[in-house]
Order: C-alpha cells, then structure tokens, then sequence
C-alpha cells in the first residue's frame, strides 16, 4: 500500500456518460497530480493541486475537471465520455518542499468506455 | 518545455546479468531532478531511483545505480544481478526544480525490460 489511494480500481461506463475519480494522498501530502495513461499516449500530465488550489495544467480536456477539497482528497471529473477516453488514470501525492522527492503513485483508476 | 527520450522500446536480460536502460532529456532548465520509476505487470508506479541535476555523483539504490552526463543530456539506469522481478516497465521522468512544490513530472514512452530465467 502506496498510502495513496484511488477509487474505484475499475470503471467500465458508457459513451456519454460522466464519472467521478477520487484520490486521497498519502497524510501530510499537499501536491495532488493527475496523470493519463494510454497504449498510444504514454503518461500524459493532467492537472496539479495544492493544498486546494490549481498549480499547474497540462494536456486536460475541457471536458475533464478537478478539484482539491479542505481535506485534500482530490477528485477528477470525466464528462461527455467518449471511447478515446479509456485508459488507466493514476493519481499522485507529494509533500510540500521536497526539493524533487519523487512523488507517490496510487494504484490507478481503470477506466473503459463502450 | 522538457523532452525525455526512450529510443528502445524493449530490452531482454538473462536473470543475474546486468542490463542498462538508455534516455535522454532536453531542458533549457540549470536545476531539475531525474528520475527512474518501474511499473510492473500491477501497473503500480514505483519510483526506483532519483537524479538531483546539481550533484555530480551518481545515485545508487542497491543493485540499481544511473549514468548521469548532464553536459550530454543523458540519464542511463543500470541495473545489476537481474531478478525475475524487475521484469516491468520503465519510466524515465524529467522534473523542474520549483519553489514551495514539487513540479510535473514529464515521462518518457516508457521501455518493456524482460528477465529471462
């Protein structure tokens, strides 16, 4: 166990459809990172938050959304999905300051759209 | 904006032999951390080894240590005594050194290393 933790592990929705990712960071952590994982992408970088506010915004659609909470859980919002959107979405946690210590990875998010 | 290049796309290494991983980045940035990070056949993101660019020595986690030539741009892993358990993928990242938080990661394509027993 990572200490992060992303919900639900699998996800199977139809076209259309709108789901909502959640990830909880490892405790003490304030940096959240969204990050997309597909065959043909690679690991794209989605958004930052920390600690509640948008740092930092990569390769989103503006059909995709997020948001940091007081608590710090983070959760991703998918809508108007379509099949293109299948793919593994990982979450990830750091501390403040860390001066490039890597950050923690939850076990991901296996979404299929059909 | 960074690049990191993985130009192999797999690698095979007999178990207990010594394999290295090639990448290379392109940054206009003079302080940055590298890093190596191993997804297995779990998808789990593990990170493996971190590179700080202002530090000259090579980083070294047991039987995994990098090739840093920043002159060079190139950031190689190599790992020793292969084990049927690195059979995984892996990732080259680039991160830029920023105040107050940690920054994006940018990742290579990724290499599929296999331990062949």
């Amino acid at each position: 166990d990572s200490g992060v933790t992303q919900t639900p592990k699998h996800l199977i929705t139809a076209t259309g459809q709108r789901v909502t990712l959640r990830c909880s960071p490892r405790s003490g952590d304030l940096s959240v990172y969204w990050y997309q994982q597909s065959l043909d992408q690679g690991l794209q970088f989605l958004i930052q938050y920390y600690n509640g506010e948008e740092r930092a915004k990569g390769n989103i659609l503006e059909r995709f959304s997020a948001q940091q909470f007081p608590d710090l859980h983070s959760e991703l919002n998918l809508s108007s999905l379509e099949l293109g959107d299948s793919a593994l979405y990982f979450c990830a946690s750091s501390v403040a300051r860390d001066r490039g210590g890597g950050y923690t990875f939850g076990s991901g998010t296996r979404l299929t759209v059909v | 904006a960074q690049t990191v290049t993985q130009s192999q796309p797999e690698m095979s290494v007999q178990e207990a032999e010594t394999v290295t991983l090639s990448c290379t980045y392109d940054t206009s940035e003079s302080n940055y951390y590298l890093f190596w990070y191993k997804q297995p056949p779990s998808r789990q993101m593990i990170l493996v080894i971190r590179q700080e660019a202002y530090k000259q020595q090579n980083a070294t986690e047991n039987r995994f240590s990098v090739n840093f030539q920043k002159a060079a741009k190139s950031f190689s892993l190599k790992i020793s005594d292969s084990q049927l358990g690195d059979t995984a993928m892996y990732f080259c990242a680039f991160m830029k050194h920023e105040t107050g938080a940690n920054s994006k990661l940018t990742f290579g394509k990724g290499i599929t290393l296999s331990v062949r027993p």
